[in-house]
């Protein structure tokens, strides 16, 4: 069965250094996300992705955040200067698009920032 | 922001026992998904409804979507040890049918 696939599985970082979150999402799928988990708490919202624009964002996805699909395959999130709160796993998502489309989710990347 | 309350927190059961929660919400989803996540990996898709009042089975799971679209209840039948792990309700509704809201978790023990 395809899958999403993230690399890398853990990425340790130093606050104020950039980050770049890597996914292939499943190959005929359209739209694509970002979602991330802070340690023990649930999962949330960061950013969706079609068309190779944003096209919904939370709050949390500040304009230290960015999203890019760079080519055909990888869709990337890049955190621009990290901070000991972007600490969480990452994980990465996709789907057909449309309301019987559910989200397949990859694995995801713990980041550590220290 | 929309809000889904998940319960209970967590549940230690006996093998072989049935195991039910539940996600209630203030607002109204347009579709429910449960997931499961194993430790250090990420959510898998158990069961997904899509209309109210719907009631999907996938093999010992059975999972329902309430007529007010505010609530959905998972059932685990005969309850297995590898059916250990973290449960999520998800809830996707007005225009954005792939920002999901997550429940907090149930967290589920299952002792041999």
């Amino acid at each position: 069965e395809p899958e999403v696939t993230q690399t890398p599985s853990h990425q340790v970082t130093q606050m104020g250094q950039e980050v770049i979150l890597r996914c292939v999402p499943i190959s005929n799928h359209l739209y694509f996300y970002w979602y991330r988990q802070i340690l023990g708490q649930k999962v949330e919202f960061l950013v969706s992705f079609y068309n190779n624009e944003i096209s919904e964002k939370s709050e949390i996805f500040d304009d230290q955040f960015s999203v890019e699909r760079p080519d055909g395959s990888n869709f990337t999130l890049k955190i621009r200067s990290t901070k000991l709160e972007d600490s969480a796993m990452y994980f990465c998502a996709s789907s057909l698009g449309g309301w019987d489309s559910p989200l397949h989710f990859g694995n995801g990347t713990r980041l550590t920032v220290t | 922001g929309q809000q889904l309350n998940q319960s209970p927190q967590s549940m230690f059961i006996q093998e072989g026992e049935d195991v039910s929660m539940n996600c209630t919400s203030s607002s109204i989803f347009n579709t429910w998904l449960w997931y499961k996540q194993d430790p250090g990996e990420g959510p898998v898709l158990l069961i997904a409804l899509y209309k109210a009042g719907e009631l999907t089975s996938n093999g010992r799971l059975t999972a329902q979507f309430g007529i007010t679209r505010k609530d959905s209840f998972l059932n685990i039948s005969a309850s297995i040890p590898s059916d250990v792990g973290i449960y999520f309700c998800a809830g996707a509704g007005g225009t954005s049918y792939g920002k999901l809201t997550f429940g907090q978790g149930t967290i589920l023990t299952v002792h041999p």
